[in-house]
């Protein structure tokens, strides 16, 4: 069975800082997939990132960046110079693959709140 | 251009009630999904169709019911409903031969 754990329910910071929202995931199977989704106030899912389990290279885009470590199971998501508009739910998801669907299995979810 | 689409965007009903939610998607992907988002915002998969094939039908009541008629359709039908029902319901897709799934805006369901 796979499990995420978004151990962060509510973070708060002031516009401009930095800020990480930690992603630990379990799973036995090898081939898997991680991703971080943002859920706006507007209630939409976004997808941000995929990341498959033999890619453990670091992820830039734009402001986000993102941490893969296989060794520690973790997927942090990492927000540089925070705006307002970040202010969201952002879930990290694990799948595995079957061959014809992907079972996503979602965190519970980390709130962001940036404030100027 | 709205790659997944559903509608309505909010259902409001009577318990006991049977209601659909419609999911299309012009993406061309041949795997589709629903979730149920409760209002922790846990959100967890229900079902999922491949070419029209039911793939993954996870614990949910019977009284809910998918039904793809082709694709790029898959809709959620629900019987009898309750309470607990409440719930914003997402729909997804994404190609087989990748793991990206994309979101609808989501229907939220009010069971009064």
């Amino acid at each position: 069975a796979q499990k995420v754990t978004q151990a962060q329910t509510e973070i708060s910071v002031v516009e401009k800082e930095d800020v990480t929202l930690d992603c630990v995931y379990e799973t036995r199977d090898t081939t898997y997939y991680l991703f971080w989704y943002k859920q706006p106030p507007s209630g939409e899912l976004v997808f941000l990132i995929r990341r498959n389990s033999f890619d453990e290279q670091n992820e830039i885009s734009g402001r986000y960046s993102w941490n893969f470590q296989k060794s520690t199971s973790s997927f942090n998501f990492t927000i540089t110079a925070s705006q307002v508009v970040d202010s969201a739910v952002y879930f990290c998801a694990l799948s595995v693959f079957t061959g014809t669907a992907s079972k996503l299995t979602f965190g519970t979810g980390t709130r962001l709140q940036v404030t100027l | 251009d709205t790659a997944v689409s559903q509608t309505p965007k909010y259902l409001v009903t009577q318990m006991g009630n049977d209601k659909s939610i419609k999911c299309e998607q012009n993406l061309g992907h041949d795997t589709m999904y629903w979730y149920k988002q409760d209002s922790k915002k846990f959100l967890k998969i229900m079902f999922s169709y491949n070419n029209k094939e039911l793939i993954i039908n996870e614990t949910v009541p019977n009284r809910f019911s998918p039904k793809s008629p082709d694709k790029a359709h898959l809709n959620l039908h629900i019987n009898s409903l309750e309470l607990g029902d409440s719930a914003v319901y997402f729909c997804a897709s994404s190609q087989a031969t990748t793991a990206t799934q994309y979101f609808g805006p989501g229907t939220r369901l009010t069971v009064l």
